[in-house]
């Protein structure tokens, strides 16, 4: 059983399209970060969010972290091919103690963009 | 500057050998992470240093051991190479030790044949 679910797992679009991927689990976060890896590279860090409903944007992406910070979502407006690549969802449990930088991930998104 | 640099970035051997994978990070961080991707391009975590000192340490097999001689270095040898250690391994590090916001090496894909 996953701790984070991230939908759906491939999504194949249209250049000017707008998508949207999930991230769900039933446990609460302390912080949750969304990274991008492209082929042959490691994961790239985006965005981290650490307050329930907090709304983040860079350019075209919008992250929003739920208000009871057990979900995420990632919403690209108008994608362009050089949004293609893995899309990662993780997050640091927030288990009472002390989780360090733990990061549970979630399955990924596959995202192909086509001009 | 590569913020975090790990080598080799492919390494292929045979079952049974004991092969080594290094690591450096030169962003001051205190905290660095092993991470394992499998084949499925699922991350998990293997172990986390903190200033030179292990705080995570996963279910891995004993057979991989970490050391960090310094906390801008952590390397990680394997011995006893199986067919099933064959995946990507990432080098991560974050400025504070409960930190999700972590940088990642470019990884080192390991082949067991």
């Amino acid at each position: 059983t996953q701790l984070l679910e991230q939908s759906p797992q491939f999504l194949s679009i249209q250049e000017g399209e707008n998508l949207t991927v999930y991230c769900n689990s039933s446990s609460v976060f302390s912080s949750l970060q969304w990274y991008r890896q492209e082929p042959g590279e490691g994961p790239v860090l985006l965005v981290t969010v650490v307050t329930g409903g907090e709304v983040k944007k860079l350019k075209r992406l919008t992250f929003q972290f739920g208000d009871a910070r057990k979900d995420s979502s990632l919403h690209i407006t108008a994608a362009q091919p050089g949004d293609t690549g893995l899309y990662l969802c993780a997050g640091v449990l927030n288990a009472g103690g002390t989780s360090y930088g733990k990061l549970t991930f979630g399955q990924g998104t596959i995202l192909t963009v086509h001009p | 500057d590569t913020a975090v640099s790990q080598t080799p970035k492919y390494l292929v051997t045979q079952m049974g050998n004991d092969k080594s994978i290094k690591c450096e990070q030169n962003l001051g961080h205190d905290t660095m992470y092993w991470y394992k991707q499998d084949s499925k391009k699922f991350l998990k975590i293997m172990f986390s240093y903190n200033n030179k000192e292990l705080i995570i340490n996963e279910t891995v097999p004993n057979r991989f051991s970490p050391k960090s001689p310094d906390k801008a270095h952590l390397n990680l040898h394997i011995n006893s190479l199986e067919l099933g250690d064959s995946a990507v391994y990432f080098c991560a590090s974050s400025q504070a030790v409960t930190s999700g916001s972590q940088y990642f090496g470019a990884g080192t894909r390991l082949s067991v044949l």
